[in-house]
């Protein structure tokens, strides 16, 4: 069975350009995660999804992030306009559920802004 | 304010000896503990998950602990090969299941 399927694995764009990262979760998870990740440190939260509602964003710069999972499967993640800050790994998860589950990642996207 | 620390700076061990990885945290009343394994590169991948409630796990090599008193979590691999080299993340997940917190991780590096 494939594993979290994220795209593209890199991408590169000046400041002030938007970009989008896509996300296909394991079959049959209801829950999807967005988490950014800093060199060095452990990934942050961005956005959780249950099915299609988004229940927790309370950590997405929604300024000029945006976020949404169609049908409850499938999920992009937006930036518009990129800033030289949002340089990252954007690492997409998806679990059976919120319970006590584990959670199975993709291998990220590495943003670049220049 | 809530935190989760990791050593930051990395774990050197010789081959065949135990690796001991320590997690604290503080402010936080977690419903469960997990430990992921990171290589560069690659996203987080699940190692041990354990509750509140639980003293212990183990899976092979691996064992956790997880002391609600002293607010910290060990994890340790014994035998451990240089294969094991890699960051080790904890994550914490609150009552809620609503917040899922990471530590920033500790490298470990198993020298043959």
């Amino acid at each position: 069975e494939a594993g979290v399927v994220q795209s593209p694995r890199y991408k590169i764009i000046e400041k002030k350009q938007p970009v989008a990262f896509w996300c296909n979760p394991i079959s049959g998870h209801n829950t999807l995660y967005w988490y950014r990740q800093n060199l060095g440190q452990g990934p942050e939260l961005l956005i959780r999804y249950e099915n299609e509602e988004a229940v927790d964003d309370s950590q997405l710069p929604k300024d000029r992030f945006s976020a949404e999972r169609l049908k409850g499967v499938d999920s992009t993640l937006k930036i518009q306009p990129a800033e030289l800050g949002d340089s990252a790994v954007y690492l997409c998860a998806s679990s059976l559920d919120t319970g006590n589950t584990e959670a199975f990642f993709g291998q990220g996207t590495r943003l670049t802004v220049v | 304010s809530q935190k989760i620390e990791q050593n930051s700076e990395a774990l050197n061990i010789q081959e065949g000896k135990t690796a001991t990885l320590t997690c604290n945290y503080t402010n936080y009343s977690p419903a469960y503990l997990q430990w992921y394994r990171q290589d560069p590169g690659r996203g987080p991948v699940f190692l041990l998950l354990i509750r509140e409630n639980e003293k212990e796990k183990r899976k092979e090599r691996l064992k956790v602990t997880f002391d609600t008193t002293l607010k910290q979590s060990l994890f340790h691999i014994t035998a451990s090969q240089p294969a094991d080299s890699a960051t080790y993340l904890c994550a914490l997940t609150l009552y809620n299941f609503n917040k899922f917190y990471f530590g920033s991780g500790t490298k470990l590096n198993v020298k043959p």
